[in-house]
């Protein structure tokens, strides 16, 4: 799986919107780029993913840069309980290999959302 | 929908014991997957099971092991328990091998484990 780079933390206002970079400049054609969060205390909680399109959902978008060497993931409307670590996981999605099912968690980036 | 439940929620063993860590997976997921997290780490994939059978392990001593059962839940077992064992122990699971697309892994709270 491709590495990636994320900033160690980032502040935002409540109720702004929180844009959260990543870098994977070795991704390859077939990984996808995750993202899941993990509020103090829980389990990681997934958020949304892309290959190169950018995608919307309840929570959270992703936007994928043209080249799928980096991407931004935005929560539009930051709240106090969005306040977690974020991770970036490039992964492939295909049967096969022994990075089949495996998740590879990074450092993640420590958003704060202060009021 | 019952979501993934681990048990217990904290345990405190002695070096060299041995420990089981239990996972119920999410209601109609058939693959489980088992992470350890260090304090002020990113989680570690230790191993996945599909239809009881182990699918994928990560870089993990043969002292931890696992089961699934019939009903999909699963044990985690970790033998010689060491000092650098203590951290959280995550489950996650979710429908067919949790690779493809759409088969996304759900987490469960987790255990917290002390070896003293």
């Amino acid at each position: 799986d491709a590495k990636t780079t994320q900033p160690t933390s980032m502040d935002c206002a409540e109720g702004r919107a929180a844009n959260l970079p990543c870098n994977h400049s070795t991704i390859s054609g077939n990984e996808y780029v995750y993202w899941y969060r993990q509020i103090h205390s829980q389990g990681p909680q997934y958020i949304i993913h892309g290959l190169k399109n950018n995608e919307t959902n309840e929570m959270a978008s992703l936007i994928i840069t043209e080249d799928r060497k980096s991407s931004t993931l935005i929560l539009p409307h930051a709240t106090l309980r969005d306040t977690a670590v974020y991770y970036c996981i490039v992964r492939v999605a295909t049967a096969g290999g022994t990075s089949y099912g495996k998740l590879t968690f990074g450092q993640g980036t420590i958003l704060t959302v202060h009021p | 929908e019952t979501g993934v439940t681990q048990s217990p929620t904290h345990l405190i063993k002695t070096r060299g014991q041995q420990v089981t860590l239990r996972c119920s997976s999410q209601s109609g997921h058939n693959t489980v997957s088992w992470y350890q997290q260090a304090l002020g780490q990113g989680p570690q994939f230790i191993f996945q099971y599909y239809r009881e059978e182990e699918n994928g392990r990560g870089n993990f001593p043969p002292r931890f092991s696992g089961l699934q059962f019939p009903n999909y839940s699963s044990e985690l077992n970790v033998n010689a328990l060491e000092l650098d064992d203590s951290a959280l122990y995550l489950c996650a699971s979710s429908f067919g091998l949790a690779g493809g697309i759409g088969n996304e892994q759900f987490f469960g709270p987790g255990t917290r484990l002390t070896v003293l």
